[in-house]
């Protein structure tokens, strides 16, 4: 495709349910990468592919967040029993390599009643 | 024009004007920069970037300065349209990886 793609684009759940989030990256981009936007913020970092390994998962809140990328391309971001405080936007993005450009898709909507 | 010494998260300028949003960073080991615009509902896009080997780069209306002496980075738009209302935000990276985003500046065009 011609740019980073993301389903659902908004997604509804119940506290304590599980939900799965998919990024399809631009074609070639081995680099992938998982951020999370509260109202108001600026995204922050969640986890980081360089092709089928989970490279830094640093940012995952706690683990309740898994992410896979196993054929090193489509990725899903995994959180297991929903909280209301996982309520945010869920950006996905790629590049060719690390240390260039970042290419954001336009995000799923989570909320968490 | 109008400019910015600080950070203010919100700037109001008229069609027409240039406009300048600025942003400090926090990394001073941090070697990329990149600017980001992002509309309501939408994800950040792309607009320019910057490596620290470099303080000026320049695109169509916009020029990115980098000042690594203060750490600070800022944003030109020329000749401000309606369109380019919307939210920006500077981003470091530091040996690739996770980008770091500064607190967003929200542009309102008026014509």
């Amino acid at each position: 495709g011609a740019g980073v793609s993301q389903t659902p684009s908004n997604k509804v759940t119940e506290k304590g349910k599980y939900v799965e989030l998919r990024c399809d990256p631009i074609s070639g981009h081995t680099a992938l990468y998982w951020y999370r936007q509260s109202l108001g913020q600026g995204p922050e970092f969640l986890i980081y592919f360089q092709g089928t390994g989970a490279a830094d998962d640093s940012g995952l809140p706690n683990d309740r967040f898994f992410a896979v990328r196993p054929e090193g391309s489509v990725s899903t971001l995994k959180i297991q029993r929903t909280e209301r405080g996982d309520s945010a936007v869920y950006l996905c993005a790629s590049s060719s390599g690390t240390s260039e450009t970042q290419y954001f898709g336009p995000g799923t909507r989570l909320l968490v009643l | 024009g109008e400019s910015v010494g600080l950070h203010l998260p919100t700037l109001s300028v008229q069609e027409g004007d240039n406009s300048i949003i600025n942003c400090a960073y926090s990394n001073s080991a941090s070697d990329y920069f990149i600017w980001y615009k992002q509309e309501s509902g939408k994800g950040p896009q792309f607009i320019i970037d910057i490596r620290s080997n470099m303080d000026k780069r320049q695109g169509q209306r916009v020029t990115v300065l980098l000042n690594k002496t203060v750490k600070h980075l800022s944003l030109q738009i020329a000749a401000t349209q309606p369109g380019d209302s919307a939210v920006y935000f500077c981003a470091e990276n530091n040996a690739g990886t996770a980008l770091i985003f500064g607190k967003g500046t929200t542009l309102s065009v008026s014509s």
